[in-house]
């Protein structure tokens, strides 16, 4: 199986702050996904990658995929109280036909 | 707008009783999901569908399943319901292997 490990488990910041959370595989990605999901909710992709070296911004939420295509960040410039929740990533699949996510994160914005 | 509904939203029944989740997209998307949500575990794959009259087992299929007669519906259903499959239910629908899905609001089941 193809696991997802993401870091931190949780996180507690200020608001203003800037945040990154990781997310690393074990074997080459072949779409690399992100959601959110507020507490109590379903989930709201965020964004997609599938290249080596691809940068993908929305608002302040930039996410990027290494060059080996094993490892995923996920950067937050000036969190606000909005950003709190729990963010997934997740892997679409390659040689297999099942999906993965990670254990997730969960964000809390102190205002 | 197209949407992703479930229904129930929350549902309690007794341990041995037959359960059936709804799960509904106007996207006309011809890939289907279905995972549980736990602590600790996070999201884990169920069943899945690519296409009418095609269903396959994920990670945790044991004691569900699904039946897929028309592109809109994927419905999940426990044979006999346990303890253990008190968890978070949630539908999600794709255009295609390679894109994103989208997640249905989430059903909360819980067995007594």
């Amino acid at each position: 199986s193809q696991e997802l490990e993401q870091s931190p488990q949780s996180l507690i910041v200020q608001e203003g702050k800037n945040l990154t959370i990781n997310c690393t595989s074990s074997k080459t990605l072949y779409g690399l996904y992100w959601y959110k999901q507020k507490y109590g909710e379903g989930l709201i992709f965020l964004m997609m990658l599938q290249k080596g070296g691809e940068e993908k911004s929305h608002e302040k939420i930039t996410a990027k995929l290494d060059e080996k295509k094993q490892q995923s960040s996920l950067h937050i410039t000036a969190s606000q109280p909005s950003h709190a929740g729990i963010y997934l990533c997740g892997a679409g699949p390659n040689t297999g036909n099942q999906f993965y996510f990670g254990t997730g994160t969960s964000l809390t914005v102190i205002p | 707008d197209a949407e992703i509904t479930q229904s129930p939203r929350h549902k309690i029944t007794e341990t041995g009783r037959q359960v059936t989740l709804a799960c509904h997209q106007t996207w006309n998307h011809n890939n289907m999901f279905w995972y549980r949500q736990d602590l600790g575990h996070g999201l884990r794959l169920i069943h899945y569908s690519y296409g009418v009259q095609d269903t396959n087992k994920g990670e945790v299929s044991d004691g569900y399943s699904v039946s897929r007669s028309n592109t809109e519906d994927l419905p999940l259903t426990l044979e006999s319901a346990a303890s253990s499959q008190t968890s978070v239910y949630f539908c999600a629908s794709s255009r295609g292997r390679i894109y994103e899905q989208y997640f249905g609001p989430g059903t909360r089941l819980t067995v007594t």
